[in-house]
Formats: structure tokens, sequence, C-alpha cells
């Protein structure tokens, strides 16, 4: 089955500087790559989402990059807020009801 | 809009003990899934729903029932719980299947078996 690697497991960036969050997956079949946002206490929540035939994505400071040659793919997010500190899951899937998630990357914003 | 409600939010259970994890949804979603979340792990699937009278195992079934008798519940069962079931316990819908379409997560239930 499919397996997906998260790097790092922990995250520390200053205020207003960039993050970077990378995974690797195994299934050269997956062809849909979300990331989920988990706050405290909370559920996890989809961020933005990337499918095999797009190299790259964005949504105001957040992109997503896809590099289906080497299966990877990362989050970067761009002039970090307070706010962005969470728990981000990148997560693979060939399209059908099953997503394989990355372990986790907790990210911690320092004012 | 409620979305997604998981009750209950805390629960601690002896071993031995069987417990029901319910969930329910408004929007009228087709897929709906359980999960587990432990520590430094992820989230692994226990089960899952394409509809209504159907279900399917996922990654991590065994200790684990679940029933779907109308598109808005689905209840996880435990029936011997054991310490190896302490976790976090996510429900979570979609209109069309998780992998490609957004997943909606409820809150969670935190359950202890000591």
């Amino acid at each position: 089955g499919e397996n997906v690697e998260q790097h790092p497991s922990t995250l520390s960036v200053q205020e207003g500087d960039s993050a970077v969050i990378k995974c690797t997956y195994s299934d050269s079949a997956s062809n849909y790559f979300p990331w989920y946002k988990q706050e405290l206490g909370k559920g996890p929540q989809l961020i933005i989402d990337i499918r095999s035939n797009v190299g790259e994505k964005k949504d105001q400071r957040i992109a997503v990059t896809l590099n289906k040659t080497a299966k990877h793919f990362s989050l970067h997010i761009t002039e970090t807020q307070p706010e962005d500190s969470a728990v981000y899951f990148c997560a693979a899937s060939r399209g059908n009801e099953k997503l394989t998630f990355g372990t986790g990357t907790r990210l911690t914003i320092i004012p | 809009n409620a979305g997604v409600t998981q009750t209950p939010k805390f629960r601690i259970l002896k071993i031995g003990q069987s417990m029901t994890l319910q969930c329910t949804q408004d929007m009228n979603h087709n897929y709906m899934y359980w999960y587990r979340q432990d520590p430094g792990m992820g989230l692994k699937l226990i089960y899952y729903s394409v509809g209504a009278g159907i279900t399917d195992k996922g990654e991590v079934p065994n200790g684990y029932n679940v029933s779907r008798s109308t598109t808005e519940d689905f209840p996880l069962r435990l029936e011997l719980a054991a310490p190896s079931q302490t976790s976090v316990y996510f429900c979570a819908s979609s209109l069309g299947a998780s992998g490609i379409t957004e997943a909606f997560f409820g809150q969670g239930t935190r359950l202890t078996v000591v």
C-alpha cells in the first residue's frame, strides 16, 4: 500500500519568515495530494490540495509543489503569522476512498 | 451549519468495557470515515462507508465495528476495550471520495482505556 513520509516533525519559524514542509510518497499511482491543518483541540481542515496533472498551486500565502518523477510534494507558507501555528498533515490518494496521511509537522511561529 | 458532530468529546473506559462513539453530519454527504490519531503516527483509517447500508474496512479495523443505517449517522463501536485503543478518534465526511474531494472532520473524541 501507499506510504507517506513527512519531514520535519517539528518546525519553528520566526514570524514573517517562510516555512517549508516536505512529503514523499511510494505509490506511483497516487494522483491526489491534500494538505490538512489541525489546530489545537480541533479536527484537521483542508487548506490546499494538488492533483497529479499540476506542478504547483497557490492560494494567497500558501503554495504546494509536486514532483511526480521524484514522488515528493511540499507545502510552502510565506510571511508566516501566529495563526499559522498548528500541526500540518500531508496525504496521498489514488483517487478513491482512502487517504494515506503523513505523520504530521508541528509548526510554531515565534513572534 | 453544524458540519460533523462527534460525541462524547472525552471518555475513560475500563479494559473490557464497550462503548459507541457517535458521529452525525448534516451536509448530506455520502462518504463517511473513522480515523484514529496516535501521537507521531498521523491518522489511520479504521472503517469507511460510501453510503447508507454500505461499510468497509480501512487500515486498522480490528477491535471495532460500524454501521450506517442512515446517511447522517456513522457510529463506531468498541466491544472489548483494550489499552491499545487509547487514542483520539475522528469522524469525517465528504461529498465524494476523500481521495478526490475535501473531507470534513469532527472535533474528535479522546478515549483512554485503563
